[in-house]
């Protein structure tokens, strides 16, 4: 799991409540990435941030938001407008924005809904 | 648009005979490969990725994957299995021309169980 660390690893999100997932990084990388994990359906993109300040919608923005204010850190809001929010959330990262790299990825966050 | 199959939900082998995790892929452009491995309940770790050159790529833990354009495919093979290779096998796709549009999706398969049996 290298340098990236999700916290915590366990949540649970009572109906209408919203819920942050952490996301840090000390590779000193510059793209940043949250993925979303369901059983049987492989990784899908939320967003993905390039650089401080700015970020990208994926396939599935909905029912999300994110910021990056600060280069090592992108947190991932899970808000109430996340009708299914049960899966296991993946964070990652790569150094830049040369197409051949690697993207490197934090030991996930389960969310759990009571 | 890229896209990857995995057309295997769940390869089982016995220990010590080779294995192969299947993966074809759908590209407009020229693609990027990657492996990654998945243990229960813990993120992907790269395991080897096709940029150019040399078809056959050899990655972590004695695995290689073979690429082939023709078929469109990217095999992740290993000549002798081990029970610890057990574990979930994701392969994924970058579209070299997307990317210079701007997109920088990394593209999933949804996955193929390994069993290695004793």
């Amino acid at each position: 799991d290298g340098g990236i660390t999700q916290s915590p690893k366990y949540l649970f999100r009572k109906e209408g409540q919203n819920v942050t997932l952490s996301c840090e990084q000390n590779l000193n990388h510059d793209a940043m990435y949250w993925y979303r994990q369901d059983p049987g359906q492989g990784l899908r993109l939320i967003y993905y941030s390039q650089i401080v300040n700015d970020f990208q919608k994926g396939d599935i923005a909905e029912g999300y938001s994110v910021s990056r204010e600060k280069k090592e850190s992108f947190p991932l809001t899970v808000t109430s407008a996340q009708k299914n929010p049960t899966a296991f959330y993946l964070c990652a990262s790569s150094p830049g924005l040369v197409v051949s790299e690697t993207q490197y990825f934090g030991p996930g966050t389960r969310l759990l809904v009571l | 648009a890229q896209s990857v199959a995995q057309p295997e939900d769940q390869v089982n082998v016995a220990e010590g005979n080779p294995l192969t995790v299947k993966c074809t892929y759908s590209v407009s452009g020229n693609p990027y490969l990657f492996w990654y491995v998945q243990y229960p309940n813990r993120g992907l770790q790269f395991l080897l990725k096709y940029i150019t050159g040399d078809n056959l790529v050899k990655g972590s833990y004695g695995f290689e994957a073979e690429f082939n354009k023709s078929q469109t495919s990217f095999h992740l093979k290993k000549p002798s299995a081990l029970v610890s290779d057990s574990a979930l096998y994701f392969c994924a796709v970058r579209d070299i021309s997307s990317f210079g549009a701007g997109s920088y999706q990394l593209t999933f398969g949804k996955g193929t169980k390994l069993s290695v049996i004793p």
